[in-house]
């Protein structure tokens, strides 16, 4: 069975800092990963995706995420964080299967708090 | 705004009672979702609809009975629910393809006394 494990209940980062969210997963095969955020009252919101090709991808607001296929794992980071950057910040996984639905599962969420 | 809209945005029912949701999106999307967001837990996928055609059904009590008339629309259908059953339904849609990410609406928030 597939799963997303996101380590942290909640991360805190200084404005201005680097901040990283970490996701690990678990899949057969090879996986289609995405990360959402989600605002207070608001449904998810999609930042970016890894499909296939260049490890490293960017999204929006500046976030961007590395593909590492040995450590399975999909790290989301910003290089310099902003206080609006505070939010719930969800990682997801897809089997890249060629045939057939493919349910996405996704992870607890970790949420960020950037200090001014 | 992502598309999809959702009503009520707030819904208070007793266990008794019989409610509906209301999903819309306005993307052109042939795959509509719905999930349930409660405190600490992850994520989870309720239903899925393909082309109007149920293709996921997550092991839902059938107190949840969603209907999907067209691409553009999605229900669920509550009744008799329970007080566990409190929490954040979530819609979705996306083009079908597993590549595709999904669009949320913004929720409706059910609390069943």
């Amino acid at each position: 069975a597939q799963s997303v494990a996101q380590p942290e209940d909640q991360v805190n980062v200084a404005e201005g800092n680097p901040l990283t969210v970490k996701c690990t997963y678990s899949v057969s095969g090879n996986p289609y990963l995405f990360w959402y955020v989600q605002y207070p009252n608001r449904g998810l919101q999609f930042l970016l995706k890894y499909i296939t090709g260049d490890n490293l991808v960017k999204g929006s607001y500046g976030f961007e995420a590395e593909f590492n296929k040995s450590q399975t794992c999909f790290h989301l980071k910003k290089p310099s964080a902003l206080v609006c950057d505070s939010a719930l910040y969800f990682c997801a996984v897809r089997a890249a299967y060629s045939g057939g639905y493919q349910k996405v599962t996704f992870g607890t969420g970790t949420k960020l708090q950037v200090i001014p | 705004e992502t598309g999809v809209t959702q009503t009520p945005r707030h819904l208070v029912m007793g266990m008794t009672n019989k409610k509906s949701l209301k999903c819309e999106q306005h993307l052109g999307h042939n795959a509509m979702y719905w999930y349930k967001q409660s405190a600490k837990k992850p994520l989870e996928l309720m239903f899925v609809y393909n082309f109007k055609e149920q293709t996921e059904n997550n092991s839902v009590p059938s107190r949840f009975s969603p209907e999907c008339p067209n691409s553009s629309h999605l229900f669920l259908h509550l009744h008799t629910l329970q007080p566990e059953d409190s929490a954040l339904y979530l819609c979705a849609s996306s083009p079908s393809g597993l590549a595709y990410e999904q669009y949320f609406g913004p929720g409706t928030r059910l609390t069943v006394t």
